[in-house]
């Protein structure tokens, strides 16, 4: 069975300007959470996708927005880049979400830098 | 709130040795579950365990094994006879099945091992 796939794997933006990023999960999952890590603060939840339905949100300004579409694929998007948005961000795929903890396995990530 | 921590930043052995990656948690729920993942250079988070709040049991898999006391609120993590690919960053999550596939992880531990 395929892993989680992310493209694209890498990508330099500046200032200002706006990214979208994509995520294909493991077949048959429905669950889809965004992760970015930096070096400062480490691993940081996003948010959780299930059912075309945002279920959790973390700590991120609303320039940080996400969607997921009929066949679980996921995007997020980042508007008015700034500097501290560069980062990897992690996407990550389980079967079923709500009420129970599915494990999550982890795409390769979008490295994401921002000058 | 949750919280982990990995009071390791970095651990440097030399192929052969046993190592343990500790990892202690906090949390109010009864309920929750503890994680290990690997990250590699490559950036992709490779799940390694998942142990649920009730089940003590110690596991082994080969060359890994984990010590789970709910007393000491730790998750340790032990490598026997480590390997040079073994050298990664290991990360400790918890998560809470009110809060769907959310992981919050701990800082990390970056193992290298020196053949």
């Amino acid at each position: 069975k395929a892993g989680v796939t992310q493209t694209p794997r890498y990508l330099i933006k500046t200032r200002g300007q706006q990214v979208t990023l994509s995520c294909s999960p493991i077949s048959g999952h429905r669950s889809v959470s965004w992760y970015q890590q930096t070096p400062g603060q480490g691993l940081q939840f996003l948010f959780e996708y299930f059912s075309e339905t945002q279920r959790n949100k973390g700590n991120f300004p609303g320039r940080f927005s996400g969607r997921q579409f009929s066949n679980s694929r996921s995007e997020m998007n980042v508007s008015t880049l700034e500097l501290g948005d560069s980062a990897l961000y992690l996407c990550a795929s389980s079967l079923e979400a709500g009420g129970t903890t599915d494990t999550q396995y982890f795409g390769p990530g979008t490295r994401l830098t921002v000058l | 709130a949750q919280k982990v921590t990995q009071a390791q930043t970095e651990i440097s052995v030399v192929e052969k040795e046993d190592v343990t990656l500790d990892c202690v948690y906090e949390t109010r729920d009864t309920t929750y579950y503890l994680f290990w993942y690997k990250q590699p250079p490559s950036g992709e988070l490779v799940f390694l365990i998942r142990r649920n709040s009730f089940d003590e049991q110690n596991e082994i898999s080969g060359r890994y094994s984990w010590n789970f006391q709910k007393s000491t609120s730790s998750f340790n993590f032990t490598i026997t006879a480590s390997q040079v690919v073994d050298s990664a960053v290991y990360f400790c999550a918890l998560s809470r099945p009110l809060s769907g596939s959310r992981l919050t992880f701990g800082e990390g531990t970056q193992l290298t091992v020196n053949p």
